[in-house]
């Protein structure tokens, strides 16, 4: 069966920091890899996937992710974070040849200082 | 240009009276979902339509039920809630081919009382 760890549950940085979330996934083959961003009482927004290619994928809001396949690792990065971008993060993997099911990790909850 | 609406956002229910979310959705999307967040939890699969093709996730209690009349509508029902089914509830959709993301709506927030 396929799993997503989110091995922080909490992350504080300081606005104008670097910014590093981890994900690690288990699965048989190599899944579709997403990164969502949820807010306060909102649904999830799509940040980056990844699906084949390039292994370096380009987001939304300066986010980019790199896979990993030799670390079954999928790890979000911003160089420099932002007071809006404190929100809860997913990442989420799907199985290859349907989207109908993702499987989500438990979600890193990043705060930003001033 | 919202995508995928979701009403009530909150939502108050007596304990054990019966409760309907609805969602629609304009991006004619074959797959719908409808997942269970609790606080500080990751979102949790109840079940899922592929076009008229119900699916149920084996965990899902039989307390919760869910009806697509068309491809725009789908309706999360919980016969008896309890306090436990307090949650924020999210339905997505996506296209259903392989690779392609699901689309959230912003949630319905339940609570039990």
């Amino acid at each position: 069966a396929q799993s997503v760890t989110q091995p922080d549950i909490h992350i504080t940085v300081s606005e104008g920091a670097s910014l590093e979330l981890r994900c690690n996934y288990s699965y048989g083959a190599t899944p579709y890899l997403f990164w969502y961003v949820q807010s306060p009482g909102q649904g999830l927004q799509l940040l980056l996937k990844y699906f084949s290619g390039d292994t370096l994928v380009q987001g939304i809001k300066g986010f980019e992710a790199e896979f990993k396949r030799s670390q079954s690792s999928f790890n979000l990065r911003k160089p420099s974070v932002h007071w809006s971008d404190a929100a809860e993060y997913f990442c989420a993997v799907g199985p290859r040849g349907s989207a109908r099911q993702l499987t989500f990790g438990s979600g890193t909850q990043l705060t930003v200082l001033p | 240009d919202a995508m995928v609406i979701q009403n009530p956002r909150y939502q108050v229910t007596q304990f054990g009276k019966p409760v309907t979310l609805s969602c629609s959705q304009t991006l004619n999307h074959n797959v719908m979902y409808w997942y269970q967040q609790k606080s500080s939890q990751a979102p949790k699969l109840l079940f899922h339509y592929y076009d008229k093709d119900f699916n149920n996730e084996a965990d899902t209690p039989d307390n919760f039920q869910s009806r697509r009349p068309n491809t725009s509508f789908c309706f999360l029902d919980i016969r008896s809630p309890g306090l436990g089914d307090a949650a924020m509830y999210l339905c997505a959709t996506s296209r259903g081919t392989g690779g392609s993301e699901a689309f959230f709506g912003q949630g319905t927030r339940l609570t039990v009382v």
